[in-house]
């Protein structure tokens, strides 16, 4: 199919080691988003990138977070340091801009993590 | 500070019968609004949205209503039917800052019975 992928689809980590996770838009999108969510809760936004302009970070939760977009497509999104309130599942999702800049956000299976 | 919420958690309903689910929200910089429709394990699928500019928007069995006023949009399916059965979570967007960020409710559980 071609909607976004993401891998690995589910990460059993200990706590204090560092994780990296993958995510690949739908081709020709040119945004990309990253987004938590944790048990019993909605969506969390964490950050936003958008062609070659500078990402939205405004949405990471501590300074261990940090993404990445090479070559505007294959984004990694990575947390350093993991601690147990980390685990949760990380959705990734992209779009094109639409009409009157509104955007329909297409998401991926999402990344199940587990920090034990 | 809560500014999308779904203040049912749950929402159980008959088969062929209507399911309305509901959703408020706080920032009148919303502009854009989104249902999408989430089953176990998977990530959210895109079901409908509407803009500011309308106050209904319907795609087969799915309509959703806008009233601004009351700062309150509401998801119709009919007939439900037991596949319907998932978490579906409200969203916004809007704001010249952040046109693209999507605000998530909590979502509602509903449950279609046979």
């Amino acid at each position: 199919g071609a909607g976004v992928s993401q891998s690995p689809s589910n990460k059993v980590t200990e706590k204090g080691k560092d994780v990296e996770l993958r995510c690949d838009p739908i081709s020709g999108h040119t945004a990309l988003y990253w987004y938590r969510q944790s048990l019993g809760q909605g969506l969390e936004f964490l950050i936003y990138f958008q062609g070659n302009s500078a990402p939205d970070k405004s949405g990471l939760p501590s300074d261990r977070f940090s993404a990445e977009r090479t070559g505007g497509s294959v984004s990694t999104l990575t947390i350093q340091r993991t601690q147990q309130e980390d685990s949760a599942v990380y959705l990734c999702a992209s779009s094109s801009p639409g009409l009157a800049g509104w955007e329909t956000q297409y998401f991926g299976p999402g990344t199940r993590l587990l920090v034990l | 500070d809560q500014q999308v919420k779904q203040n049912s958690p749950s929402l159980s309903v008959q088969e062929g019968r209507i399911s309305i689910l509901n959703c408020d929200y706080t920032n009148s910089m919303f502009d854009y609004f989104l249902w999408y429709k989430k089953y176990p394990a998977e990530g959210p699928t895109f079901l409908i949205s509407i803009s500011s500019i309308k106050d209904k928007n319907e795609d087969g069995r799915f309509t959703v209503f806008l009233n601004k006023s009351a700062k309150h949009l509401s998801l119709h399916i009919v007939p439900s039917q037991p596949g319907d059965s998932a978490v579906y979570f409200c969203a916004a967007s809007g704001g010249m800052d952040s046109s693209y960020k999507l605000i998530f409710g909590s979502g509602t559980r509903l449950l279609v019975r046979p």
